[in-house]
């Protein structure tokens, strides 16, 4: 299959510093991408979708402002932590989707972000 | 909020056939459902996906019922390696071609 590249696939940082998570489709140009976060035991939680060249649009509940998300091309696109604490550690997840209806998401392998 | 409801858990033996079940009884006529499942700590890895009609590829096959109001996944011979959270989605239609997850089921394969 496809495959998405997320990096770094572990982080650790201090709170009130910012972090970027990059996500790439290595083999295929992605319409849309997607970013999803995962507390330990539980589901995704879809966060925002992103298009290349125009605004994410953010799931209710998530703060944009918070989650910086940048979809500068149809291969890359990345979130960006601002002012993390300790409460935004989490596993973050990037999909991204080729375009066409009868096709499936591709999803990059993670990013554990802990904030100390 | 998830178009999907699936047992929380599941236990199969090695080498046994696992039978995931999936109700998605509000599913839409052109709304496509997809597999996944997640192996500790990693991304979601694609399974299969159908609309109406059954189907079959290297790692499972998809049974939808005529109704499409629920499915299977089907696992022919299932490995230790297949202990893993499989979650069946309801892709939305139009717009993003979102997945919203839900709660998936976990299958423990037993030696």
């Amino acid at each position: 299959g496809a495959v998405v590249s997320q990096h770094p696939s572990w982080v650790i940082c201090k709170s009130g510093t910012s972090v970027k998570i990059e996500c790439r489709s290595l083999d295929f140009q992605a319409t849309t991408m997607f970013w999803y976060r995962q507390f330990p035991k539980q589901s995704l939680m879809l966060m925002a979708t992103s298009n290349e060249g125009s605004k994410a649009t953010y799931e209710q509940g998530v703060e944009k402002d918070k989650f910086l998300i940048n979809h500068a091309s149809l291969t890359l696109s990345t979130l960006t932590v601002t002012s993390a604490h300790p409460e935004d550690s989490s596993f973050y997840i990037c999909s991204a989707y080729p375009g066409g209806f009868n096709t499936e998401a591709f999803f990059g392998q993670g990013t554990r972000l802990t904030v100390v | 909020d998830a178009k999907t409801t699936q047992p929380p858990s599941m236990d199969c033996a090695e080498g046994r056939a696992a039978n995931l079940p999936c109700n998605h009884s509000t599913i839409s006529g052109n709304e496509y459902v997809y597999w996944y499942r997640q192996i500790h700590s990693q991304g979601p890895q694609y399974i299969i996906h159908g609309l109406k009609n059954n189907e079959t590829n290297e790692m499972a096959s998809l049974i939808i019922t005529e109704d499409r109001k629920s499915s299977t996944l089907i696992l022919p011979h299932a490995t230790l390696r297949d202990t893993a959270v499989y979650y069946c989605i309801v892709r939305i239609a139009s717009g993003t071609y979102k997945y919203i997850f839900g709660t998936g089921t976990r299958l423990k394969v037993l030696a």
